[in-house]
């Protein structure tokens, strides 16, 4: 596709449900980051991909959430058994892999946890 | 663990004048990257401008510069003659230590940015 597409865009649901969310990257792109980003702030580091492998998970808040990208490219974020702390925008970024290189973001999933 | 700063949560100014969006950083290791993003209230975050430690020059792109002071661990962001539609938040990011591809990138909490007319 031409950029990095995220679904669903929007997301409610209620507490104690598991919810799933997707990440599409660019065709090609090596790299790929889950951010959390709450409202008025900046995003916060979840976990990062290089092809299929899971790099860092070391932002990931609890065991609740869970990350993976098993062919090395869509990604799925899940979250089990929500809180309404995990209301948030969840942003996923993808770049071709190089250390200087910018990242191309998807316009998010946001997530309404009640 | 390295760690981002924006001062600034939020700046009014005046279209068509400059202004300059700070950032500081903190890291021991001597390689290093730093990015610029523009998230307008659409909510995507856009790519503005990068940084290397090692860069003798500081970045330029478009009206977008950036005043890289190494030794006070800097990076403020400079928009010259602003417009209407740079009214956004702006996040400072880095590429974490050891500087490779395999390393995360984390972003500051963000300066608001509004452009009066």
């Amino acid at each position: 596709g031409a950029g990095v597409s995220q679904s669903p865009r929007y997301k409610v649901a209620k507490r104690g449900q598991d919810v799933a969310l997707r990440c599409d990257p660019i065709s090609g792109h090596v790299s790929l980051f889950w951010y959390q980003q709450a409202l008025g702030q900046g995003p916060e580091f979840l976990t990062y991909f290089q092809n299929e492998a899971q790099l860092d998970k070391s932002g990931l808040p609890s065991d609740r959430f869970f990350a993976e990208r098993p062919e090395g490219s869509v990604s799925t974020l899940k979250i089990q058994r929500t809180q309404q702390e995990d209301s948030a925008v969840y942003l996923c970024a993808s770049s071709q892999g190089q250390k200087n290189e910018k990242l191309f973001f998807g316009s998010g999933t946001q997530l309404s946890v009640l | 663990a390295q760690k981002i700063t924006q001062t600034q949560p939020g700046m009014f100014v005046q279209e068509k004048e400059a202004v300059t969006l700070d950032c500081t950083y903190d890291t021991s290791d001597p390689s290093y990257g730093l990015f610029w993003y523009k998230q307008p209230s659409s909510g995507e975050m856009i790519f503005l401008i990068y940084q290397g430690s090692y860069d003798q020059q500081n970045a330029t792109e478009g009206r977008y510069s950036l005043n890289f002071q190494k030794a006070r661990k800097s990076a403020n962001l400079v928009i010259s003659a602003s417009q209407l539609g740079d009214s956004a938040m702006y996040f400072c990011a880095m590429r974490e230590p050891p500087y490779s591809s395999a390393s995360k990138i984390i972003f500051g909490s963000g300066t608001r940015l509004s452009i009066r007319p």
